[in-house]
């Protein structure tokens, strides 16, 4: 199986601030990385998927990047409804499997 | 609008069965694979189970296969997931989710909690 590591586990940051949390997995994975938002007693939500491409009616301000086993999710200006968890998976192979989560908590 | 309904979790005895149920609409559902993904409390998440689209493939993650079996009735767009000889570990709430087994899951019911104690 591959394994989906999240750094940090959490965060806290400020309105406005930039932010970006990584995923590492442990073999090359072609992009095929999704990110997800869950907030407390929600489902999660997918935001990104294919590495880059943002989920229809996602902010702008959520971004992804990354190749190979890297990956990384970005808010470029943290608002008060994204704090929340964030999770990272993959869906090169199977099983799918999903990284830890970090959570991004108000400063 | 796309709209998935979970139901049928409860408290369940270790060694005991339950069935959940996931309505579906707002999209054709049987040109979609689906899948149930679970999360126990203050946990992450995982994978359990996909279904494809019109075919009969089925896919199980090691931890449930032999135990769980996933199922659909495309004529009632519904998703079904029996669970027999439940155990402690599978406490968690489970979702269903428009997607298959190598895939992102683009759409999500509420959830329901399955808890398995005596």
């Amino acid at each position: 199986d591959i394994q989906m590591t999240q750094s940090p586990s959490s965060l806290s940051a400020s309105v406005g601030d930039r932010v970006t949390i990584t995923c590492r997995a442990s073999q090359g994975i072609r992009n095929s990385l999704a990110w997800y938002q869950q907030k407390p007693g929600k489902a999660p939500k997918l935001l990104l998927y294919a590495a880059s491409s943002l989920q229809s009616g996602v902010p702008s301000r959520f971004s992804g990047s990354g190749s190979g086993t890297d990956y990384t999710l970005t808010i470029s200006s943290l608002q008060p409804e994204d704090f929340a968890t964030y999770y990272c998976q993959h869906y090169y192979s199977t099983p799918i499997t999903f990284g830890q989560g970090t959570r991004l908590e108000i400063k | 609008e796309v709209q998935l309904l979970e139901s049928g979790g409860g408290l369940v005895q270790p060694g005991g069965s339950l069935r959940l149920s996931c309505a579906a609409s707002g999209f054709t559902f049987s040109n979609y694979a689906m899948s149930w993904v679970r999360q126990a409390p203050g946990k992450g998440l995982e994978w359990v189970a996909s279904f494809n689209g019109r075919g009969v493939d089925t896919f199980y993650a090691d931890s449930v296969r032999g135990r769980f079996t996933i199922s659909r009735d495309n004529s009632k767009n519904t998703l079904y997931l029996q669970m027999n000889s439940l155990r402690a570990e599978d406490t968690a709430v489970y979702y269903c989710a428009k997607g298959g087994w190598v895939d992102y899951y683009d759409y999500w019911g509420q959830g329901t909690l399955v808890s398995v104690s005596s």
